[in-house]
């Protein structure tokens, strides 16, 4: 059974970093690009970041381009998200998600909730 | 403001069918065979219910169905159930650098 577990989230103040992990099983992970999506509260779903299966090749959202990294640790079955620069428009659930193609999304993680606040 | 619009709401009765849009343009849903749909209960992550416009993961009822028109796709959902009330989005291909673009969603009540 495929299961996405994403944790790290917390409240941090305009500015600061925070990272986020999420770990794999049930797939052989490294054959699979990873991406993370955020749902701001209240909101609808936004795509962040994508990290393809040897970790090569990254592509962003443009507004998070030169603050937020997508790393994985193909040995460890896990990705990361590192947020840096943080601001209040960046609060939001981010989930952890397995892209099929450059289509759709197949599973999800739980979810981690990051309020960036003063 | 998502890239996709869809209606914040819509609502039927047991057993009748609903059907939700989703709009977008010639760069999205218009341009790739890549809608999808998600369903998503509150504090929940996202279910995929349908991917590639039409097709359903092992597991979702055949009740739910898609279709795409031009830059419309619609997600129809067949005989309502109560559990079938949650929030729906769809979703689109849109490029390498979008990657995928997402509706604000839809919040189905089953009256």
């Amino acid at each position: 059974e495929v299961q996405l577990v994403d944790s790290g989230g917390g409240l941090v103040q305009p500015g600061g970093s925070l990272r986020l992990s999420c770990a794999a099983s049930g797939f052989t992970f490294s054959s699979y690009y990873m991406s993370w999506v955020r749902q701001a509260p209240g909101k609808g779903l936004e795509w962040v970041a994508n990290i393809k299966e040897d970790g090569s090749e990254k592509s962003y959202l443009e507004s998070v381009k030169g603050r937020f990294i997508i790393s994985r640790d193909n040995a460890k079955n896990s990705l990361y998200l590192q947020l840096n620069s943080l601001r209040a428009e960046d609060t939001a659930v981010y989930y952890c998600a397995r892209p099929r193609g450059w289509s759709y999304f197949d599973y999800w993680g739980p979810g981690t909730l990051v309020t960036v606040s003063s | 403001q998502s890239a996709l619009t869809q209606p914040p709401s819509a609502s039927g009765s047991p057993g009748q069918s609903v059907a939700i849009s989703c709009t977008g343009t010639s760069s999205d849903v218009g341009g790739y065979n890549s809608v999808s749909w998600y369903q998503q209960y509150p504090g929940k992550a996202p279910k995929l219910l349908i991917y590639e416009v039409t097709k359903r993961p092992s597991g979702v009822p055949d009740r739910f169905s898609g279709s795409k028109s031009g830059n419309t796709a619609s997600l129809t959902v067949s005989g309502l159930q109560v559990e079938d009330e949650a929030a729906y989005y769809c979703g689109s291909s849109a490029g390498r650098n979008n990657f995928v673009v997402f509706g604000g969603g839809t919040k189905l009540t089953v009256l």
